[in-house]
């Protein structure tokens, strides 16, 4: 998993609830990636990051919000969470931030009751 | 969404044919293709990418082949075993100001002994 480990792999939460995700890289790769997958719709980002302090948004974003403190970490916060967001949620790298394949973390599964 | 799709949803092959995937793709304007395997649980696992300038990589079992006439990308695995069944996804980038890595929605493939 190119030095990724995601916390906690799996989790039950309450609607309504806050909840974040860590992801964790040992590589010092600038760029980090949070992706939901749901069936039927593939993977979609959710929110980048290309730096310390240096986020943006993807194309699912709402109801989410990242940090980037360290360039080892990346959080992805659930400010309040809804059942929509019931999803399994992968991290990525990559060294750069164009024409570069992006190495995946092995997922956070989340349900949200 | 963007249409990089896959014409065969499941495909089933004997242990020892070979297997080819396909995957079509909108956008003209891409340059870089990656192709990821998936296997249950786990993190989308990089397989093999090909740039725009090329018409054809291989790797050890893998080819990918481009057809940007048509833009059609097909995954040919040789020899397939059963530590092949996985989803497999197409992945394409587009360059958007940052790399944005637009994917299929995956086919399944299922090696029988």
């Amino acid at each position: 998993d190119a030095g990724i480990t995601q916390s906690p792999r799996h989790k039950v939460t309450e609607t309504g609830t806050p909840v974040t995700l860590r992801c964790h890289q040992t590589e010092n790769h600038r760029y980090m990636y949070w992706y939901r997958q749901d069936p039927g719709h593939g993977l979609r980002l959710i929110h980048y990051s290309y730096g310390v302090k240096d986020t943006d948004k993807g194309e699912v974003s709402d109801g989410y919000s990242v940090s980037r403190s360290k360039t080892e970490d990346f959080l992805l916060t659930l400010e309040s969470a809804t059942s929509s967001q019931t999803s399994v949620y992968f991290c990525a790298i990559s060294v750069s931030g164009t024409q570069e394949t992006q190495y995946f973390g092995p997922g956070t599964r989340l349900l949200v009751l | 969404g963007e249409s990089v799709g896959l014409h065969l949803p499941t495909l089933s092959v004997q242990e020892g044919d070979n297997s080819i995937i396909n995957c079509a793709y909108s956008n003209s304007a891409s340059d870089y293709f990656i192709w990821y395997k998936q296997e249950s649980g786990k993190g989308p696992q990089f397989i093999i990418d090909i740039r725009s300038n090329m018409d054809k990589r291989q790797g050890q079992r893998v080819t990918v082949l481009l057809n940007k006439t048509v833009k059609h990308l097909s995954l040919q695995i040789a020899a397939t075993q059963p530590g092949d069944s996985a989803v497999y996804f197409c992945a394409e980038i587009w360059n958007t100001g940052f790399q944005k890595l637009v994917f299929g929605t995956g086919t399944r493939l299922l090696v029988s002994p």
